[in-house]
Formats: C-alpha cells, structure tokens, sequence
C-alpha cells in the first residue's frame, strides 16, 4: 500500500485557479472511480470535498472539481479564496479492499 | 445533527493494547459502513480500517493488520477499534468517519468525522 503522490504544496493569488494531482497505479486510481478528495484546516476536521472522482456533497462550492485521466486524479479549485488555504488530500480505493490517501498538499493562497 | 465522538485514547506503552470507541448518533448506525483514520503528528493523514453496515466487509492497512481489530455493536451505536501490539509509529490521532453511502461494502468517501483521540504510544 504505498502512498498516492501529490506535491507537497501549490500555491496561487487569490481568484486564480490551481490543480492538484493525485498518482496512483492501475491497482487504485486507474482501477476504480471511487477517489475522494478533502480539505483538512488545523485543528479541524477534515472535509469531503470530491467524491467519486467527479462529484460534489451538498454545501460544496462548485468552485471545486475533481477528474481523472488514467491513474492520475486531479483537484482543481478555481477563483481562490483565502479561505482555501488548508491541506488537501487525495484517496482511492484499492484493488486489496483496502484504501490509501496521498501524502497531502499544502495550498497557499497568496 | 450527525454525531461522533471518540474516547479511549491516552498513552501507553509500546507492546500493550488499547481500545477507541466511536459512539455515533443522529443518523441510523445500522445502515453505514464505518472507518478509521489516523493522522500522526506533523504527518499527512492514512487509512486505518472500515467496515461495512453488515460487518460483512473489514479492511486492514498493512500497517496495522494482524494487530488491529475493528468493530461495531449497533445497540450501542458504536464502531470500536482495539490495538495490540503496539508500536512507537501508531501514535497519531485517531478519527472515526462515518460513509457517506449506505450501500454494501465500503468506499473512500467519509461525510462526518469525529474529532479525533490521542493515541501516544511511549516508553
């Protein structure tokens, strides 16, 4: 079960758009679309952003969208806020019913 | 209003056991399937367990099978995790998360979580 790759960290001005990956295999990411994404603050909980690759829970700003081409997810948020600033984290399920996150992004909202 | 909330962390030596609840309400126990995830300090978050509404389906990492047994009792609306063996790289803190679907089975979508409890593992 080794990790999912994101980068350690983006970075964007507020109002732009940024797109975090996510680089699995064909075991998990490119084998099933059940990737979820979400949003972890300090301190807090951490927050269903995406799931199913490409949807989005009630409440979630449609500012957040979730795709995947082959073993790679990908997040994009578009028209920064502040408010964005937090880690985010990817995660598939895996051919062994089992699960993996990524390693986590740090956005940095400028 | 969806609750979760873990208890039975603390700190204890490498080598010995300990058991988290998660005691749930506000929605009906017995029709989710139920997780355990674990952030150690200073680190990214990792998948620990689920299990599915029927108990039917359980999932391990490989970090910590063999050692971690996950399970539910629905009369007391409750998902327990209980830890032998325990080692230096299990202190995190332990959150439980509640499936955002209710079919069979279990997937990577958690809609609640709780706040999570302290697990130090020490000598």
């Amino acid at each position: 079960q080794s990790a999912l790759t994101q980068p350690a960290s983006v970075s964007g001005s507020p109002g732009q758009s940024i797109t975090i990956s996510c680089a699995g295999t064909s075991s998990d990411v490119g084998g099933y679309n059940y990737v979820s994404w979400y949003q972890h603050h300090p301190g807090k909980a951490p927050k269903l952003i995406i799931y199913e690759v490409n949807n989005r829970p009630s409440g979630v700003s449609n500012r957040f969208s979730g795709s995947k081409s082959g073993n790679t997810a990908s997040l994009t948020i578009s028209g920064l806020q502040p408010e964005d600033e937090a880690h985010y984290y990817c995660i598939s399920l895996t051919s062994h019913s089992t699960m993996v996150f990524g390693g986590g992004t740090k956005l940095t909202v400028l | 209003e969806v609750q979760l909330v873990e208890s039975g962390g603390g700190m204890v030596q490498p080598g010995r056991s300990l058991r988290l609840s998660c005691a749930a309400s506000g929605f009906i126990f017995d029709d989710y399937a139920m997780h355990w995830v674990r952030q150690a300090p200073g680190k990214g978050l990792e998948w620990v367990s689920s299990i599915s509404w029927s108990s039917d389906f359980i999932g391990y990492a490989d970090s910590v099978r063999g050692r971690f047994t996950i399970s539910r009792d629905s009369a007391k609306n409750s998902l327990f995790l209980q830890m032998n063996s325990l080692r230096d790289e299990d202190t995190a803190f332990y959150y439980c998360a509640k499936e955002r679907d209710d079919s069979n089975g279990f997937s990577p979508s958690f809609d609640y979580w709780g706040q999570g409890t302290l697990v130090t593992v020490s000598s």
